[in-house]
């Protein structure tokens, strides 16, 4: 069945530090796939989404990129802030059903 | 931007009661809902999908007694926890489903005591 997968948390930057967090996908044909991410005690956000391959998803600085050779749409930030700190998801659909990722929580440090 | 607004955002109830949570969605109609439950530091669980109109289409290991779904309109779907017990204290959230898109409410963290 489909399944997406994610890096282990906790990630813990220094603030204005690189930022990346894996995910891989398993899916029959192209899922679309996103990144939400989730503040202590609230619901989920969208980041940013990619429907086909090669699409670019950006916003607030951060960015993936659908790959269809290595199935991976890795989250990127050049330079973080502490105000990021949060969890982040990684998730899939291609039946109309969004499959999430493990999560994995961010940390930024002053 | 679509919103979906989902309430309460938390609730305590005593072991035994049935608490009904709600999803609306603002300015969209939405077809398809998904409810969710997520444990903490743990990642969403899909636990049922709801068609405005239909039967929800629950997934492998929930019960459908103990977590009732009715999508009555297109901007409307309720999960009521039936006859709560302590190991159903979670956060539950809602999605609805759009063209391009999910959108998701803000979870409820119920507690039964």
């Amino acid at each position: 069945g489909n399944s997406v997968t994610q890096m282990e948390g906790p990630v813990t930057l220094s603030e204005e530090a690189f930022l990346t967090i894996n995910c891989t996908y398993t899916a029959t044909g192209y899922p679309s796939l996103f990144w939400y991410v989730q503040y202590p005690g609230e619901g989920l956000q969208l980041l940013l989404k990619a429907t086909k391959a090669d699409d670019k998803g950006s916003n607030k600085g951060f960015e993936a990129t659908y790959r269809k050779e290595t199935t991976s749409f890795h989250l990127e930030k050049g330079s973080v802030q502490v105000s990021d700190s949060a969890v982040y998801f990684c998730a899939g659909s291609n039946t109309g059903k969004l499959i999430f990722g493990q999560g994995t929580t961010l940390q930024v440090k002053p | 931007g679509a919103v979906v607004s989902q309430h309460p955002s938390w609730v305590i109830c005593k072991s035994g009661t049935s608490v009904k949570i709600e999803c609306r969605s603002l300015d969209f109609q939405a077809t398809t809902m998904f409810w969710y439950r997520q444990f903490p530091k743990q990642s969403l669980m899909l636990m049922a999908t709801s068609n405005e109109g239909s039967k929800a289409t629950y997934e492998q290991g929930v019960e459908k007694d103990k977590f009732l779904i009715n999508h009555a309109s297109l901007t409307l779907s309720t999960l009521t926890v039936t006859s709560a017990h302590p190991e159903d204290s979670s956060f539950y959230i809602c999605s609805a489903s759009r063209r391009y898109g999910y959108t998701f409410g803000s979870g409820t963290r119920l507690t039964v005591v």
